[in-house]
């Protein structure tokens, strides 16, 4: 079964400081992919990055960037130089890439608050 | 180019009513999928299509159903509604499966009384 595990509720973070969010995820298939997404309180799920299973390379955005350790099925996201607008709920999501099924499977979220 | 447009963003419905709620994807993206967003069972996924073709569904009962038109917009429509409804309901927009970006809609916040 697919799985994936936030396993921090919470978290406080000063600002202009880097903070790690921790994922980490269950799956059987070889081939899936793995994205961040941010949550402010309006509610849109907004994209932040993606790692493909067979990336070799670890996904950078700006200033998010993506600790992938395959053989510990971890994909954490380090947020670096916090801002107060990185105060939102954060989700990670696994996907498979099959033509059967391509559905997000979500973990239960962090929520992260920056201090200023 | 415009977002995944989602409407209405509110609704307040009554026990027993039907509700019909739209999202239009990104120009281009055939892949739309649903879910519904609760404090206590978090995302779950309702369901998935693509060319106007339903490719998988989640675990809802029947009361919950959608379609996609050809030109890819998705309406997912809930009968008999019942006070558990009550989530904001999301869909998500990819080009096509397997795609290494998927974009959400702001969401739908169904309320149900």
């Amino acid at each position: 079964a697919q799985k994936i595990t936030q396993t921090q509720p919470g978290m406080f973070v000063q600002e202009k400081e880097a903070v790690t969010l921790d994922c980490t995820y269950d799956t059987s298939d070889p081939s899936y992919g793995l994205f961040w997404y941010k949550q402010p309180s309006s509610g849109e799920m907004i994209f932040l990055i993606y790692q493909g299973s067979y990336d070799q390379q670890n996904a950078t955005e700006g200033r998010y960037s993506l600790n992938f350790q395959k053989a510990r099925k971890s994909a954490n996201l380090v947020i670096s130089a916090s801002q107060l607008g990185d105060s939102a709920m954060y989700f990670c999501a696994m996907r498979h890439d099959t033509y059967t099924g391509n559905q997000f499977y979500f973990g239960t979220g962090t929520s992260l608050t920056v201090i200023p | 180019k415009a977002g995944v447009t989602q409407t209405p963003r509110y609704l307040i419905k009554t026990r027993g009513q039907q509700v019909t709620l739209s999202c239009s994807p990104i120009s281009g993206h055939r892949s739309v999928s649903w879910y519904q967003q609760t404090p206590g069972q978090g995302l779950q996924f309702l369901f998935e299509y693509f060319s106007e073709t339903q490719r998988n569904k989640g675990n809802f009962p029947g009361r919950f159903s959608g379609r996609q038109f050809s030109n890819s917009r998705s309406e997912m429509n809930v009968s008999t509604l019942e006070l558990g409804d009550s989530a904001l309901y999301l869909c998500a927009s990819s080009f096509r499966q397997g795609s290494t970006e998927a974009f959400f809609g702001q969401g739908t916040r169904l309320t149900v009384v």
